[in-house]
């Protein structure tokens, strides 16, 4: 049964700072991984898809990496910024259709 | 474009009423997905429907719960007799690809409904 964990649970980083964020799934054999935002009591924003093919995909200061092998997936986040407050998700799709999510990593940036 | 549609955003229910939850999905998808969301936790699937069918229940709780998605009109998800511990965020997905173990396929989310059941 596919798991999902992000670590940490929880992060307060000073604006400016380069930050990754970590989750981790049990099952390798996956199709994609996603990474979403989620802000508080909003719905959840598309960030980066990465197919089970690729290492790693890349979007403005976002940029995500996927180890298949070794079940883990990074998001890296460059120059942080306070509008970067939010909930980060990671989702796997494992099995034809179904997204397995991980319980998110809630980041907070001083100004 | 409009994105997925969900309505009401918010919807208060007092245990043993009925709640009900409407998904339009994305223009030409055909292809609807519901989670819930309980507190601090993360997604978790509950169906799958394609018009007029219901491919995948298994993440559906097998009473007070059904979903459908007629025809014409949006995909309704209802919970009959709330209790509280029903109180979550409830969001549907669209895809326009029939799903596939290869190839590009997203799932499209829209902006939830929160459910609170005092």
């Amino acid at each position: 049964k596919q798991e999902v964990t992000q670590i940490p649970a929880a992060l307060s980083v000073p604006e400016g700072e380069n930050l990754v964020l970590n989750c981790s799934f049990t099952d390798s054999a996956i199709y994609n991984l996603q990474w979403f935002r989620q802000d508080p009591g909003k719905g959840l924003t598309s960030l980066l898809l990465i197919q089970s093919s690729q290492r790693e995909q890349t979007s403005g200061r976002l940029n995500a990496s996927l180890d298949k092998s070794s079940g883990r997936s990074t998001l890296y986040i460059a120059a942080s910024q306070p509008g970067d407050s939010a909930t980060y998700l990671c989702a796997v799709r494992s099995g034809t259709y179904k997204y397995i999510f991980g319980t998110g990593t809630r980041l907070k940036v001083l100004a | 474009n409009a994105g997925v549609m969900q309505n009401p955003r918010h919807l208060v229910r007092r245990r043993g009423q009925e709640a009900r939850l409407r998904c339009s999905p994305m223009k030409g998808h055909s292809h609807v997905y519901w989670y819930r969301q309980l507190p601090e936790e993360g997604l978790k699937f509950m169906v799958y429907l394609q018009k007029e069918n219901i491919i995948d229940e298994s993440g559906m709780p097998k009473e007070r719960f059904s979903a459908e998605f007629p025809k014409e009109g949006p995909s309704i998800l209802r919970i009959q007799q709330v209790v509280r511990g029903d109180s979550a965020a409830y969001f549907c997905a669209s895809s326009p690809l029939q799903p596939t173990s290869g190839g590009p396929y997203e799932q499209y989310f829209g902006p939830g409904t929160r459910l609170t059941v005092t």
